[in-house]
């Protein structure tokens, strides 16, 4: 399909461990993005990537990490989980000046 | 930062029905896209519109970016229109990232 692929697509994790999510594209875009989505909030930016090696926060990037060591790869990692944490997250690609694709989402949750 | 308002926050409609959806946006963009997100989830992008109008099969948009709003016209509503439809916006100079707003629940029943 569209080229972007997460993993995991769900998992169950227990408060205070470290848990990374994996974004895989094979599209070359250039930049990565790592969204949440919650009841009544809509989705809210977590960090993105403009390259390798090239990142930033987004609004809600308290307790989050993320590498980018290749174009294909953006890894998003939960330093000590929280049951705040748990949310579904979204990977989003984009070439500059087009339109962002999504992947299917990775449904985490934190006991 | 910038604010984005959609509304209706829920709509429901019979199947056949035409409809509007708005977002209103608080500052200058140079981006904005139109996404659904299906009842299993995965989010579609259905237009990237920073200006100007588009149109796909049942589907249209329309972006006045001066005045600040876009707007998504689905005519001939089916089932499979349900969802969650967002609206995202880039505000200049922000570096390509998009700010969602709450979105608009549709409902379209047979």
């Amino acid at each position: 399909d569209a080229g972007i692929t997460q993993s995991p697509r769900h998992k169950v994790t227990e408060t205070g461990t470290p848990v990374t999510l994996r974004c895989h594209q094979t599209e070359n875009h250039r930049y990565m993005y790592w969204y949440r989505q919650d009841p009544g909030h809509g989705l809210r930016l977590i960090h993105y990537s403009y390259g390798v090696k090239d990142t930033d926060k987004g609004e809600v990037s308290d307790g989050y990490s993320v590498s980018r060591s290749k174009t294909e790869d953006f890894l998003l990692t939960l330093e000590s989980a929280t049951s705040s944490q748990t949310s579904v997250y979204f990977c989003a690609i984009s070439p500059r000046d087009y339109g962002y694709t999504f992947g299917s989402g990775t449904r985490l949750t934190v006991v | 930062g910038i604010q984005v308002e959609q509304s209706p926050p829920d709509l429901i409609l019979q199947e056949g029905a035409n409809s509007t959806l708005r977002c209103n946006f608080s500052d200058s963009v140079n981006n904005l896209q139109w996404f659904h997100q299906n009842p299993w989830g995965q989010l579609i992008n259905l237009f990237y519109i920073p200006s100007g109008t588009k149109q796909n099969g049942r589907l249209s948009a329309t972006t006045v970016a001066t005045e600040r709003y876009s707007l998504l016209y689905i005519s001939s509503s089916q089932t499979t229109d349900s969802g969650v439809y967002f609206c995202a916006v880039e505000v200049t100079g922000a570096n390509s990232k998009l700010t969602f707003g709450k979105g608009i629940t549709l409902s379209v029943r047979p």
